[in-house]
């Protein structure tokens, strides 16, 4: 089945400074790509998301890569702020599959240091 | 547009017990997922509900169980309460695409239940 692992459990950089998490899958069907900010108390937000189609996608101030080749992706965030403090999580999902499951990571906290 | 609704948010029960959390998800969505969270296992799916049917099931025990109203609302129930059940329970709602899938970048999550099994 399916495992989807984080590199680092947490994070800490500077605020303004830029950061990425990264996360890698085990399943080389996965096709769907999404990573999550869950704030203290708060249930998970989708950020952006990213196709096997594709290998790079910008949001507002976040950027997905994907490497299929290593079975990898990154959430990068520029020029963080106190208010990226989360924890972050990738999840991976495969359309190819009948039962379309989704697959989280463990999650990285993300600290924002002044 | 009210977002996605749990209760009860914190909830106490002893072992052997038995707990039904509700889920009320955002007007229009029908599909109704819940996860289970710990620190130890991350978030985990439990099942999906769309239109009053389980149609994905994660790996938990039949002790895990869901249903789904005809207004969406959905309920979670695990039976036989064990300590290991000690987490937090999200539920999730989303539109279900022309092609039958869910649609997690337009997936909503809720605050969670957290049930502490004593």
């Amino acid at each position: 089945g399916e495992s989807v692992g984080l590199h680092l459990p947490t994070l800490s950089v500077q605020e303004g400074d830029n950061s990425i998490i990264n996360c890698a899958y085990s399943n080389s069907a996965s096709d769907y790509f999404i990573w999550y900010k869950q704030e203290s108390g708060k249930g998970p937000q989708f950020i952006i998301d990213i196709r096997s189609n594709m290998d790079k996608r910008q949001g507002q101030r976040v950027t997905v890569l994907l490497n299929k080749t290593v079975k990898h992706l990154s959430l990068q965030i520029a020029a963080t702020q106190p208010g990226d403090s989360a924890v972050y999580f990738c999840a991976v999902s495969a359309a190819r599959n009948r039962d379309d499951k989704i697959i989280f990571g463990k999650g990285t906290r993300l600290h924002i240091l002044p | 547009k009210a977002g996605v609704t749990q209760t009860p948010r914190y909830l106490i029960k002893t072992r052997g017990q038995q707990v039904t959390l509700s889920c009320s998800p955002i007007s229009g969505h029908r599909s109704v997922s819940w996860y289970q969270q710990t620190p130890g296992q991350g978030l985990q799916f439990l099942f999906e509900y769309f239109s009053e049917t389980q149609r994905n099931k994660g790996n938990f025990p039949g002790r895990f169980s869901g249903r789904q109203f005809s207004n969406s609302r959905s309920e979670m129930n695990v039976s036989t309460l064990e300590l290991g059940d000690s987490a937090l329970y999200l539920c999730a709602s989303s539109f279900v695409g022309l092609a039958g899938r869910t649609s997690y970048n337009e997936q909503f999550f809720g605050p969670g239940t957290r049930l502490t099994v004593l």
